[in-house]
């Protein structure tokens, strides 16, 4: 079926760096932009990038533009977010999800876990 | 502060109907259409509703959406306890060239 499935998240030091992968399944990867959505603790959804189906054009939101880069590997279904510089404001629930064309999330994974602390 | 605004919270009974409101601007909302998201806490979001009012498969027509000018709503008929959930309204904003949310309105079926 339809999965995406987070991995990569832990536990990071102020100023630290880490990889986060999402690997698709169930349907064609490359078809489709891609995108990071977190979830801080206790608060709401937060856009952090996305990405075109052919690896180009990315996006990011001011929070994490310049820190966070997103790639992607069609060849291997797989996404990443490499985050740097990461702060305490960056502790949050990652999800990997695919966007409909007018940006509509319709398929989420079950999220990896960030957390920033020293 | 969210780019778009919501209520923080909502509450009906069984059996009656919520709606849920969520308020932009003309480069957001006026421009673009509105999805919804359900949330029960502890689990990734859920698509309930797209271009502002369509249904992914799968989602009961007791979920509903529509849109007028910078405002959209989420209307929920029929309460079931199960509907206990966070709600999120998401859509593009064209000014910002991101993707910007509501805060999310908890709904409290008593």
């Amino acid at each position: 079926q339809v999965q995406l499935v987070e991995s990569g998240g832990g536990l990071v030091k102020p100023g630290g760096s880490l990889r986060l992968t999402c690997a698709a399944s169930g349907f064609t990867f490359s078809d489709y932009y891609m995108s990071w959505i977190r979830q801080a603790p206790g608060k709401g959804l937060e856009w952090v990038s996305h990405i075109s189906n052919s690896n180009t054009y990315p996006k990011y939101a001011d929070s994490v533009k310049g820190r966070f880069t997103i790639s992607r590997d069609n060849a291997k279904n797989s996404l990443y977010l490499q985050l740097k510089s990461l702060r305490a404001e960056d502790t949050a629930v990652y999800y990997c999800a695919r966007p409909t064309g007018d940006f509509a999330f319709d398929i989420w994974g079950q999220g990896t876990v960030v957390t920033v602390s020293s | 502060q969210s780019v778009l605004t919501q209520p923080p919270s909502v509450s009906a009974a069984p059996g009656q109907k919520v709606t849920i409101s969520c308020s932009g601007s003309r480069s957001n909302i006026g421009s673009n259409y509105v999805a919804w998201y359900q949330q029960v806490p502890g689990t990734a979001p859920k698509l309930l509703i797209y271009e502002s009012n369509k249904r992914p498969s799968g989602i009961p027509d007791r979920f509903s959406g529509s849109k007028s000018g910078t405002s959209a709503t989420l209307g929920i008929t029929g309460l079931q306890t199960g509907d206990e959930a966070d709600y999120y309204c998401g859509t593009w904003d064209t000014g910002l060239s991101a993707v910007v949310f509501g805060g999310g309105t908890k709904l409290t079926v008593l």
